[in-house]
C-alpha cells in the first residue's frame, strides 16, 4: 500500500536560514509520481513540483530545491534563504502509476520568523 | 488563483442534515477529485471522476456521494451529517486524471456541523 511519511510535524527557522523538509514514501509500484504542495495560511493548496520515479535528477527552482533518492525512498525539499512568506504547511504526496489515488503525507508546518 | 471554483465557501448545518458542495474545474480539465481535510485525519482522498465517470474511490463514507455532470462540474453530497464530518472539503482538477497529472485545488468549502 502507498504511504507517505513526513516526520517533522513543525519546524521553526529564522529568516535567511536554510531548511529541509523530509519526505519518505512507500510504494510497491515501479512507476509512481511524487509531488510537493504548499498550503499557506490562506488555506489553498498550491502545486510546487512533480517528479516521476524514473527521473532521479535533482531540481532547483529559485530558492527551492528537491532531492529525490530512490535508494532511501525519499523526496526532500530544501528552501534556501527562507523568507517569512515561506511560512506554510508543506505536503508531500504520492501517486502510483496504475491508480489515480493520491496519498498525502501529514504535512510539515514551517514557520519562518523575522 | 488556480481556476478551480468551489461553492459555498462556508457552510454551517446541524447533525442529521444533508448538504451539497459544488466544484467547477479549470477550463479544459476533465478530471475532478474530492478531498477532506480535518485536523485528526489530515488530507484524505475521497473520490475521483473523469469525464463524467467515477474513476477512483478513496476513503469515502457510504453517507457521501458525488457525481460529475456533462458540463464537468461536480457535486459532493454529504448526508446524515455527524459532528465528525466538520472539515475543509477541497475539490481539485487535472487535465486527464492520470497519476502523472498535477492537481489544481480550489479554495475549499469549510463545513461546520453543529
Amino acid at each position: 500500500a502507498q504511504k507517505v511519511t513526513q516526520a517533522q510535524t513543525e519546524i521553526s527557522v529564522v529568516e535567511k536560514e536554510d531548511v529541509t523538509l523530509d519526505c519518505v514514501y512507500e510504494t510497491r509500484d515501479t512507476t509512481y509520481y511524487l509531488f510537493w504542495y504548499k498550503q499557506p495560511p490562506s488555506g489553498e493548496l498550491v502545486f510546487l513540483i512533480r517528479r516521476n520515479s524514473f527521473d532521479e535528477q535533482n531540481e532547483i527552482s529559485g530558492r527551492y530545491s528537491w532531492n529525490f533518492q530512490k535508494s532511501t525512498s525519499s523526496f526532500n525539499f530544501t528552501i534556501t534563504a527562507s523568507q517569512v512568506v515561506d511560512s506554510a504547511v508543506y505536503f508531500c504526496a504520492l501517486s502510483e502509476g496504475r491508480g489515480q489515488n493520491f496519498v498525502f503525507g501529514p504535512g510539515t508546518r514551517l514557520s519562518v520568523l523575522p | 488563483d488556480s481556476g478551480v471554483t468551489q461553492t459555498p465557501k462556508h457552510l454551517i448545518t446541524a447533525t442529521g442534515q444533508r448538504v451539497t458542495l459544488r466544484c467547477s474545474p479549470r477550463s479544459g480539465d476533465l478530471s475532478v477529485y474530492w478531498y477532506q481535510q480535518s485536523l485528526d485525519q489530515g488530507l484524505q482522498f475521497l473520490i475521483q471522476y473523469y469525464n463524467g465517470e467515477e474513476r477512483a474511490k478513496g476513503n469515502i463514507l457510504e453517507r457521501f456521494s458525488a457525481q460529475q455532470f456533462p458540463d464537468l462540474h461536480s457535486e459532493l453530497n454529504l448526508s446524515s451529517l455527524e459532528l465528525g464530518d466538520s472539515a475543509l472539503y477541497f475539490c481539485a482538477s487535472s487535465v486527464q486524471g492520470l497519476a502523472s497529472n498535477e492537481q489544481f485545488f480550489g479554495p475549499g468549502t469549510r463545513l461546520t456541523v453543529l
